[in-house]
Parts: C-alpha cells; sequence; structure tokens
C-alpha cells in the first residue's frame, strides 16, 4: 500500500533499554522527519534527512539516533531510553524542500519508558 | 521559545457554530499548513496557504494567509460533531523560503456538542 507507515504502534520499555522505532514511505520523497509530540509542546522536530546518507539535528535530538541507508526508510534510535522520552513520535515524509510541498504524517507510535 | 503561537489552546462549542483558531508567527511567514488530528491519530492535511491575502476553503473550513500581521487564521462555519480534534499549524520557511525545518504550533484542541 503506498503512503507513509509506522512501526511498532505501540511500544512499552524499560529505562535504560535501546529501542528502534521504524518508519517507511513508498513514494520516494527525498525529506524524512521524526517528531514528538507531548502535551504543552506541540509537535517538535527531533531529526530529519534530505536524502539517503543525510541526516540533520532538529529541536531535540539528545538521546535519539538515526540512519538512512535507503530513501523509503528512517529509523529513529533510542539508544538508553529515558522516561522523559515517552511519547508519541511521528514520521513524516516531503518530496521537495520549499513552502509549497505537502508533508505527509504517519499514524504514530506511541512509546512508553517504564 | 515557540516561534508558532496558536490561539486559542483549548475550544468547546454548540454544534452549528462558527468559530475560528489564529496562528500567529514571531518571524515573517513563506507558507503555513493547517492540520487536523484526531485524538490518538495522525495529522491530516488541512491546507497550505502559501502566498499573503491567499484564502482556501475545503468544505466548511476556510483558512486565511495575512503576511503583514505574520498570521493565519482557519476558520470553521456551522461546527460539527467531526469536526472536533487538534488543529496544528505549521510553517516552513521562518527563516528562508527553501529551508527543510516545518515548525509546528502547540495546537488548539476543538471540542463540538451537540
Amino acid at each position: 500500500d503506498a503512503g507513509i507507515t509506522q512501526s511498532p504502534r505501540y511500544k512499552i520499555t524499560e529505562t535504560g533499554r535501546q529501542v528502534t522505532l521504524m518508519c517507511h514511505q513508498t513514494w520516494s520523497h527525498s525529506y524524512m522527519f521524526w517528531y514528538r509530540q507531548d502535551l504543552g509542546h506541540g509537535l517538535r522536530l527531533i531529526y530529519y534527512s534530505a536524502a539517503a546518507d543525510i541526516t540533520d539535528k532538529g529541536e531535540v535530538p539528545d538521546g535519539y539516533v538515526v540512519s538512512r541507508s535507503k530513501t523509503e526508510n528512517f529509523p529513529l534510535t533510542l539508544e538508553s531510553a529515558t522516561r522523559s522520552q515517552t511519547s508519541v513520535y511521528f514520521c513524516a515524509s516531503r518530496e521537495g524542500l520549499a513552502g509549497g510541498y505537502e508533508q505527509y504524517f504517519g499514524p504514530g507510535t506511541r512509546l512508553t519508558v517504564t | 521559545s515557540q516561534e508558532l503561537e496558536q490561539s486559542p489552546q483549548s475550544l468547546i462549542v454548540q454544534e452549528g457554530k462558527n468559530l475560528t483558531i489564529n496562528c500567529t508567527s514571531s518571524k515573517t511567514l513563506y507558507g503555513l499548513y493547517w492540520y487536523k488530528q484526531k485524538y490518538g491519530e495522525g495529522l491530516i492535511f488541512l491546507m497550505m496557504l502559501q502566498k499573503g491575502g491567499e484564502e482556501k476553503s475545503h468544505e466548511k473550513i476556510t483558512a486565511k494567509l495575512d503576511e503583514k500581521k505574520q498570521q493565519s487564521s482557519l476558520h470553521i462555519t456551522a461546527s460539527q460533531p467531526s469536526h472536533a480534534g487538534i488543529y496544528l499549524c505549521g510553517a516552513g520557511g521562518l527563516i528562508s523560503y527553501n529551508t527543510d525545518k516545518l515548525i509546528f504550533g502547540t495546537g488548539t484542541r476543538l471540542q463540538v456538542f451537540p
């Protein structure tokens, strides 16, 4: 199916564990993004990627690692999960840079760190 | 500090009433997106405004971009329970037209009761 998917949709993990959230898009969009959504903070950009093997930090990158070996995948890894990383994570993709391109969002992953 | 401020943060209206949500930027707006999020779900694209003075409508939702005021407004006419959700404005190009970072407001939670 065409679109942008995220897995898992729900995840519970313990403090200190490594966890990877997956994001896959079928449009071959160049740009992909990871956001986290928290009450009182709205959506905040964690990392983004302009193309395969090109990534850059967003507003809140600490504690996260990303990679993009293939255009269609953009996994987000929490190397040692902390309770402050409990959040809903959204992946998004976009064809181009300029303001005229629509940004599509995945359904989200709800992560709870205990 | 937050570069996009939405107001109000929360809105409760009776079905059939009109309402307006505002999104104000602290910097020049080069483009603005409106998204809707149903509780516990992903973001759904509503519309995108690119030029000052631009106005777009989709069903009973109208959005305008006032470049001089650095503000966009989203107006819903004759609200229905299906309009309930969180409305988010997002802006790209807060620094220049070509930027890959889409920044979001904190959202407006809308409830519509019969």
